[in-house]
């Protein structure tokens, strides 16, 4: 079974504060993503890799940065956390060819106070 | 407008009811329809897909796509307590560009 983890599943950090979220998988895909996921608006990609150290920005990358310096880790970085990035943040990754196919982590339920 | 409509439910069925659930979009070019299904307090897992157009049947669940009224559907036949969830479609047509709906909440009740 493909299996993701994030590294946590509850987090409460203060306005200013550096936030790093990290995913990992373990079937040697590809591709790997970052959403955040509101009621009423879905899920919203933030940023997504299709290789080590190669990101591209998804549809709400401002005020987050993401780092991928080995195939199976993916880091979500809040430069400077805001009241207004208290939301899920749900991880996945998928095979190169299959973005359609994506597996998804349990989600990180982030509060910033 | 929303690349993607979804009504938000919830949707309340007793068990063994057929369930119909249903999403909308506006780009013509979408070719991948997905359908994930999300427990509560878990991350999405893939149901099904499809590519291009048509229907595809899996167990007690069939996906339809709609092309010309821009209309996907996910039924469940012989609804169990264990379905009750929030069913996300997603719709897109390359590597990056998946659009979500904000998901439908179902309770299928014992």
């Amino acid at each position: 079974d493909v299996k993701v983890t994030q590294s946590s599943r509850y987090l409460v950090k203060r306005t200013g504060e550096k936030v790093f979220l990290e995913c990992v998988q373990d079937m040697d895909h590809e591709n790997m993503f970052w959403y955040r996921q509101d009621p009423g608006l879905g899920l919203r990609l933030i940023y997504f890799s299709y290789d080590v150290k190669m990101k591209e920005k998804g549809d709400i990358p401002e005020g987050y940065s993401v780092s991928r310096e080995k195939k199976e880790r993916f880091s979500l970085i809040l430069e400077s956390a805001s009241t207004n990035q208290t939301s899920m943040y749900l991880c996945a990754s998928s095979f190169g060819g299959r973005a359609h196919e994506q597996f998804f982590g349990p989600g990180t339920r982030l509060t910033v106070l | 407008q929303k690349e993607v409509e979804q009504d938000p439910g919830p949707l309340s069925v007793p068990e063994g009811a057929i369930v119909s659930l249903n999403c909308t979009y506006s780009n013509s070019a979408f070719q991948y329809f997905m359908w994930y299904r999300q427990y509560s307090r878990k991350g999405p897992e893939l149901l099904m897909y499809t590519y291009s157009s048509g229907n595809k049947e899996d167990g007690r669940f069939t996906a339809q796509v709609d092309k010309s009224s821009k209309y996907i559907s996910l039924f469940i036949r012989d609804s169990q307590p264990s379905d009750s969830a929030t069913y996300l479609c997603a719709i897109g047509y390359n590597f990056n560009k998946f659009y979500f709906g904000s998901g439908t909440k179902l309770n299928v009740k014992p």
